[in-house]
């Protein structure tokens, strides 16, 4: 069964604490590993695509990688405007759904 | 970059009565939209998928007479919430695939989500 596990379930950081997020992955066959992040009562934003073991992204204080099995996203000297929820999202080489974690609650605290 | 305007952001209606959510692309055409519940402090829930065109795939356990899909064109697609009781307050977000043939690149891109509560 395709499955997306996000840990840990909650974060409290202090501003400037540098941490990490995980997805780990079971799928049939992977096409695309989605990060998006998502405030209160708004839709999920859109942070990166990775497609393959090995790569890299970054956008300010944010680092997305992937290995074969789960991916990271790193959080540099976050702020308190990062805190939100992070979703993670993998989408199957087959079919077009997507197949979401159950996220990550971010805060980070002044 | 791709844009999904949705609307209403949010809706109060009276137990018994529809409401109509509607999912639109602004800047690509969505050949593909999805229709998505969120509980408080849960994650995204798949309804259906909706293809422009075709009936929707409906998830399993998802009752396909209360919660109507159309996607008459490329660029809208509805979801109406029928005889709608307490128990369907929920968020609602929809969201289209922006790639295939002569599109983008692989990729989702969502609406800003409805709050619907049914008193």
């Amino acid at each position: 069964e395709d499955q997306v596990t996000q840990s840990p379930e909650a974060l409290r950081l202090q501003e400037g604490e540098s941490s990490s997020l995980n997805c780990s992955y079971t799928v049939s066959g992977l096409r695309g590993l989605f990060w998006y992040r998502q405030d209160p009562g708004k839709g999920p934003e859109f942070l990166f695509t990775l497609y393959s073991a090995g790569e890299e992204k970054e956008k300010e204080r944010l680092k997305a990688t992937l290995t074969k099995k789960e991916s990271f996203l790193h959080i540099t000297a976050p702020k308190p405007e990062d805190s939100a929820t992070y979703l993670c999202a993998v989408g199957m080489e087959y079919g077009n759904k997507l197949v979401f974690g159950a996220g990550t609650i971010l805060r980070v605290k002044s | 970059g791709a844009v999904v305007s949705q609307h209403p952001s949010w809706v109060i209606c009276k137990s018994g009565t529809s409401v109509k959510i509607e999912c639109r692309s602004l800047d690509f055409q969505a050949t593909t939209m999805f229709w998505y519940r969120q509980f408080p402090k849960q994650s995204l829930m798949l309804m259906a998928t909706s293809n422009e065109g075709s009936k929707a795939t409906y998830e399993q356990g998802v009752e396909k007479d209360k919660f109507l899909i159309n996607h008459a064109s490329l660029t809208l697609s509805t979801l109406t919430v029928t005889s709608a009781h307490p128990e369907d307050s929920s968020f609602y977000i929809c969201s289209a695939s922006t790639w295939g043939p002569g599109q983008g690149n692989y990729g989702y891109t969502f609406g800003s989500g409805t709050r619907l509560t049914v008193v």
